[in-house]
């Protein structure tokens, strides 16, 4: 079955470090999705992604977020001077055509020290 | 706005017990409903859907019916197994010209005793 694969898995970096997490989405899907859980907490929307532009985001993304898909595979979620409250789990998401069901991967664990 | 409201955990159930959980949402128009699994140590994995009213999601012995009078969508299984211990998150899409949002409930963990 088609998956949503993300790296790294877990990422531990200093306070103003820069960090940048790759996905690779589903193959044929056009909608790119960035969502983050920190720990125990809900999980929360940051950014959508279609045709090569954000198509919506929230409160949460900033202008030290930033995402891009530069080779037409990997989609990528940059931050750049991370904070202590960036520590979380990062879920990039992706779905087809119709955009009604999102195919979450397996996370990349954020641990800013 | 729009959001979703589940029950709050932790639920701890023996193994073979009825397990109900409580899920409604508020949404303008008519928002596909989900549930999300998230087993120990692994992403959110989609478990069932329902996309219009009086439809029923189903999968690995999990149900739930979604319930436009009374907007809600509680999920419910028989008889629960030890390997059925996990967060499970209520939640729906909201529907863009050019993407879509789902907002997640805030999870309820799930114990399962041997």
């Amino acid at each position: 079955e088609p998956e949503v694969t993300q790296t790294p898995s877990h990422q531990v970096t200093q306070m103003g470090q820069e960090v940048i997490l790759r996905c690779v989405p589903i193959s044929n899907h056009l909608y790119f999705y960035w969502y983050r859980q920190i720990l125990g907490q809900k999980v929360e929307f940051l950014v959508s992604f279609y045709n090569n532009e954000i198509s919506e985001k929230s409160e949460i993304f900033d202008d030290q977020f930033s995402v891009e898909r530069p080779d037409g595979s990997n989609f990528t979620l940059k931050i750049r001077s991370t904070k202590l409250e960036d520590s979380a789990m990062y879920f990039c998401a992706s779905s087809d055509e119709e955009a009604n069901v999102l195919t979450f991967g397996a996370g990349s664990r954020l641990t800013v020290l | 706005g729009d959001s979703v409201t589940q029950m709050e955990g932790p639920v701890t159930l023996s193994e073979e017990a009825f397990l109900t959980i409580n899920c409604t949402y508020t949404a303008t128009g008519y928002p596909s409903l989900f549930w999300y699994v998230q087993y120990p140590g692994e992403g959110l994995q989609l478990l069932l859907k329902a996309t219009k009213a009086d439809d029923k999601g189903s999968n690995k012995g999990f149900e739930a019916t979604y319930r436009k009078e009374t907007t809600s969508f509680h999920l419910e299984k028989g008889s629960v197994q030890v390997s059925d211990s996990a967060v499970y998150f209520c939640a729906l899409i909201i529907m863009y010209s050019s993407a879509s949002k789902i907002i997640f409930g805030s999870g309820t963990r799930l114990s399962i005793r041997p």
